[in-house]
């Protein structure tokens, strides 16, 4: 069965402070790797998809990067509006590959 | 509209009532997908929809959970005699073509069982 862990499961900040988030994954093959971005009271918010072992992507002051067990979000020089509860899923190759397995998020608290 | 729709936002309901939360997807996406999210925790997928066939309702909790898609757009998900249990975020998503393109969620609706 696929497994998403995601740490830490909190994460508060100073503005200006840079820091990384895990996503460890366990999976039979990989389809994808998606990054999503959820803010109280609201559904997840697409940011990236990574496919494959050294990808990266970068949207502002976020960037994903990949490797065959586990992805990283790192944060720039966050800002007060990066705070939000980051989620990370995976899709695996086979037959039920359309569906996402999601870890439970990590929370980001940026204090300006 | 732009993003995927749903209604009602915030549901409270009585122990045992009945209720149908509604989906309306992306105009044109294929595949539609429905989530529950528990209070910290991330979603949990629910059941799948490829036009108005559903593939996969492996993700349902019980037997009293029910979804349909009848004309390959609007979905409902229905919950029959609702248990404490049921209090959640249900989350719809909706996908164009390609296995790997992105998922676009709604907002959600919050049920509350009381």
């Amino acid at each position: 069965e696929d497994q998403v862990t995601q740490s830490p499961e909190a994460l508060r900040l100073q503005e200006g402070e840079s820091s990384s988030l895990n996503c460890s994954y366990t999976v039979s093959g990989l389809r994808g790797l998606f990054w999503y971005r959820q803010d109280p009271g609201k559904g997840p918010e697409f940011l990236f998809t990574l496919y494959s072992a050294g990808e990266e992507k970068e949207k502002e002051r976020l960037k994903a990067t990949l490797t065959k067990k586990e992805s990283f979000l790192h944060i720039t020089a966050p800002k007060p509006e990066d705070s939000a509860t980051y989620l990370c899923a995976v899709q695996a190759l086979g037959s039920n590959d359309y569906k996402l397995s999601f870890g439970a998020g990590t929370t980001v608290t940026v204090r300006a | 509209g732009a993003g995927v729709s749903q209604s009602p936002r915030y549901k409270v309901a009585k122990r045992g009532q009945d209720v149908a939360l509604r989906c309306d997807p992306i105009s044109g996406h294929v595949s539609l997908f429905w989530y529950q999210q528990a209070l910290g925790q991330g979603p949990e997928f629910l059941t799948y929809f490829q036009n108005e066939a559903q593939l996969d309702k492996s993700g349902l909790p019980s037997d009293r959970f029910f979804a349909e898609r009848p004309e390959g757009s609007v979905s409902t998900l229905k919950i029959q005699r609702t248990q404490q249990e049921d209090s959640a975020v249900y989350l719809c998503a909706s996908r164009g073509t390609g296995l790997s393109t992105e998922a676009f969620f709604g907002q959600g609706t919050r049920l509350t069982v009381v």
